[in-house]
């Protein structure tokens, strides 16, 4: 049964960056994907951005030039930083597996990485000056 | 990228049958068959409910069902249950490699 931790500072000054830990437990690490997904205070969910298992990044391109993500293989670790954060980014943060679909036809499989299936239990992070 | 259309509220009494309507464009919902449906509870993690428009995981009643036609994905929920009262949100991937999700939609059981 893979668990997801995750630890951060939850209150922050304009123009500070937000760091964020997630630790994987009970499941394989490098074999997924790993996503970041926040959900501001009475509003709906959104995508922040993922880290592949090929080591590339993909990001939300409303936060692209704020934002970073990283993994620590040794620990099974993804971490997020967002920088020169404003009130905007109040929110409830939350990590996430996705799970894997596979498409195959003529002979080509891909697969997509989307639906989280598995959730941490989120990091209150709010930005007050 | 905008987010995908939801309803903002849908109600129905027990034992009833409510859908949740998701509308997005060519470029996510119409474009693969690669929608994701979540519940979430006052203060709790969302919880995926379908996969890939209508594959339920392990363990979610079958009473949860989706469908798609077009730019517009559904979420069906029969026998509606007190417990089933909760936020709905949909997501789907996109052609630019991303993922986005809808709105919201909050059930209330009548």
């Amino acid at each position: 049964q893979v668990q997801l931790q995750q630890w951060g500072a939850g209150l922050l000054t304009p123009s500070e960056t937000l760091s964020l830990t997630c630790a994987v437990y009970g499941g394989s690490f490098s074999s997924y994907y790993w996503s970041w997904i926040r959900q501001p205070p009475g509003k709906g969910l959104e995508w922040v951005g993922e880290f592949t298992q090929s080591g590339n990044t993909n990001y939300n391109p409303s936060l692209k030039s704020r934002v970073t993500i990283s993994v620590d293989t040794s620990n099974n670790q993804v971490s997020l930083n967002l920088r020169s954060v404003t009130a905007a980014d109040t929110a409830v943060y939350y990590c996430a597996r996705p799970g894997v679909t596979r498409y195959c036809s003529n002979g080509v499989c891909l697969k997509y990485y989307y639906y989280m299936d598995v959730w941490g239990k989120g990091t209150t992070v709010t930005v007050s000056s | 990228q905008s987010a995908l259309t939801q309803p903002a509220s849908v109600s129905g009494s027990p034992g009833q049958s409510i859908t949740i309507s998701c509308t997005g464009t060519s470029s996510d919902v119409g474009a693969y068959n690669y929608v994701s449906w979540y519940q979430q509870h006052p203060g709790k993690a969302p919880k995926l409910m379908i996969y890939d428009v209508s594959s339920r995981p392990l363990g979610v009643s079958n009473r949860f069902s989706g469908s798609k036609s077009g730019n517009t994905a559904s979420l069906t929920i029969s026998g509606l249950q007190a417990e089933d009262e909760a936020d709905y949100y949909c997501s789907s991937y996109t052609s630019s490699s991303h993922v986005v999700f809808g709105g919201g939609t909050k059930v209330t059981v009548l």
